[in-house]
């Protein structure tokens, strides 16, 4: 099935731990975005990326950090510096592919405990 | 002001109602529209692109007013399955960029 994957979905951290969400597209974007959703609230872009090498950073970058080494992938790292990073984080990509359409992957749900 | 305003809600409507919802941009630019739904601690998916012309797929309708800058949803015939937050979302073309409005919640009460 084609579609984004994100992991884990579910993931705790003690204070003053980085840790790494990972997402995984087989669809053939080219783009590719990191959300932060709090509870109640709108989607906030972190980190996007157009094109493999290459991101820049969204409206609440600060204290997190992107790769894309891949197409296929863009793994989000929740720094320590993050003060307050329990959320809701979404992997989406979108493409020429898909009418430039935005899809979302299931999400990961992170805790700081 | 925001980029993409939504009215949050929430909507409460009997089942086998109308409601409608709109959006407003404040970007002329903005060339592609869409609609989605999320539903409770799930992420965002698709429920319909909105076209210039107006759409509709089954009991939902979505139009665009250019002049006002606007969109909106129409859905007939409530179920209690389309009890979700509503969507707005915008982009430019040639960008990357995709506004989110904070959504519209619904609820369809028995």
């Amino acid at each position: 099935d084609g579609g984004i994957t994100q992991s884990p979905k579910y993931l705790f951290r003690k204070e003053g731990q980085n840790v790494t969400l990972s997402c995984e597209q087989n669809l053939n974007h080219d783009a590719m975005y990191w959300y932060r959703q709090d509870p109640g609230q709108g989607l906030r872009l972190i980190y996007y990326s157009q094109i493999v090498n290459d991101f820049q950073k969204g409206d609440i970058a600060e204290g997190y950090s992107v790769s894309r080494e891949k197409k296929e992938s863009f793994p989000l790292t929740v720094t320590s510096a993050q003060k307050n990073p329990t959320a809701f984080y979404l992997c989406a990509s979108s493409g020429q592919s898909s009418g430039n359409t935005i899809y979302f992957g299931e999400g990961s749900w992170l805790t700081v405990v | 002001r925001k980029e993409v305003e939504q009215d949050p809600g929430p909507f409460n409507v009997p089942e086998g109602a109308t409601v409608a919802f709109n959006c407003t941009y404040s970007n002329s630019a903005s060339q592609s529209f869409f609609w989605y739904r999320q539903d409770c601690r799930k992420e965002p998916k698709l429920l319909m692109s909105v076209y210039s012309s107006g759409n509709e797929d089954g009991r939902f309708t979505a139009q665009l007013n250019r002049a006002s800058q606007y969109i909106s949803l129409l859905i007939r015939d409530s179920k209690l399955s389309d009890s979700a937050t509503y969507l707005c979302v915008v982009t430019t073309s040639g960008t990357y960029k995709y506004i989110f409005g904070t959504g519209t919640r619904l609820k369809v009460l028995a």
